[in-house]
């Protein structure tokens, strides 16, 4: 069964120090991975994805991801988080084999501190 | 680019009527839209997959008969939410894929739907 895990529902960070939100797929083939960063009552936003290539994703606003297919993970980073960072990020999963699905994980919200 | 829009933004009704959700896809074709359904606090639940000119897709347990969809052109996607009641108010998200990219989606700033 195709899954997306996000083991933490809340993340904290001060402002200034890095952060990570962790996420863990399982999906036939090979996967095309992505984050989304959502703000209150509103959409999501396209963060970055990987699909081939390079492991290291870098996208919008900072952030990047490492894509790791042993550990079939997909962590978002920051070197320096910002207090506009706090928002809800969900990591997605699209099957190789089933380009009409999208799995998304069960999102995390994060909280940068002043 | 791949801008996705959403109207209405909220929106409130009477238990027993009906209430349509318009998605558009601004600057590019929308081969593919879907529609989603998020609860407070919680992850997107996909609730149909529809293809222009295509009957839409439903997931399981999302009534087709409740929640009609109509993807009658590349750049507009409808939700209509027949007879509506107390549950089904939530957070109504719709999103694109098509000629701008074959991977990401593209999202629409959602629809928050209150019913009486």
């Amino acid at each position: 069964a195709q899954s997306v895990a996000q083991p933490e529902d809340q993340v904290n960070v001060a402002e200034g120090n890095p952060l990570t939100v962790k996420c863990t797929y399982s999906v036939s083939g090979n996967p095309y991975l992505f984050w989304y960063v959502q703000y209150p009552n509103r959409g999501l936003q396209f963060l970055l994805k990987y699909i081939t290539g390079d492991n290291l994703v870098k996208g919008s606003y900072g952030f990047e991801a490492e894509f790791n297919k042993s550990q079939t993970s997909f962590h978002l980073k920051k070197p320096s988080a910002l207090v506009s960072d706090s928002a809800l990020y969900f990591c997605a999963v699209r099957p190789q084999y089933n380009f009409n699905k999208f799995y998304f994980g069960s999102g995390t919200k994060l909280n940068v501190k002043p | 680019g791949a801008v996705v829009s959403q109207h209405p933004s909220w929106v409130i009704c009477k238990s027993g009527t009906s209430v349509k959700i318009e998605c558009r896809s601004l600057d590019f074709q929308a081969t593919t839209m879907f529609w989603y359904r998020q609860f407070p606090k919680q992850s997107l639940m996909l609730m149909a997959t529809s293809n222009e000119g295509s009957k839409a897709t439903y997931e399981q347990g999302v009534e087709k008969d409740k929640f009609l969809i109509n993807h009658a052109s590349l750049t507009l996607s409808t939700l209509t939410v027949t007879s509506a009641h107390p549950e089904d108010s939530s957070f109504y998200i719709c999103s694109a894929t098509g000629t701008v990219s074959s991977y990401e989606q593209y999202f629409g700033p959602g629809t928050r739907l209150t019913v009486t």
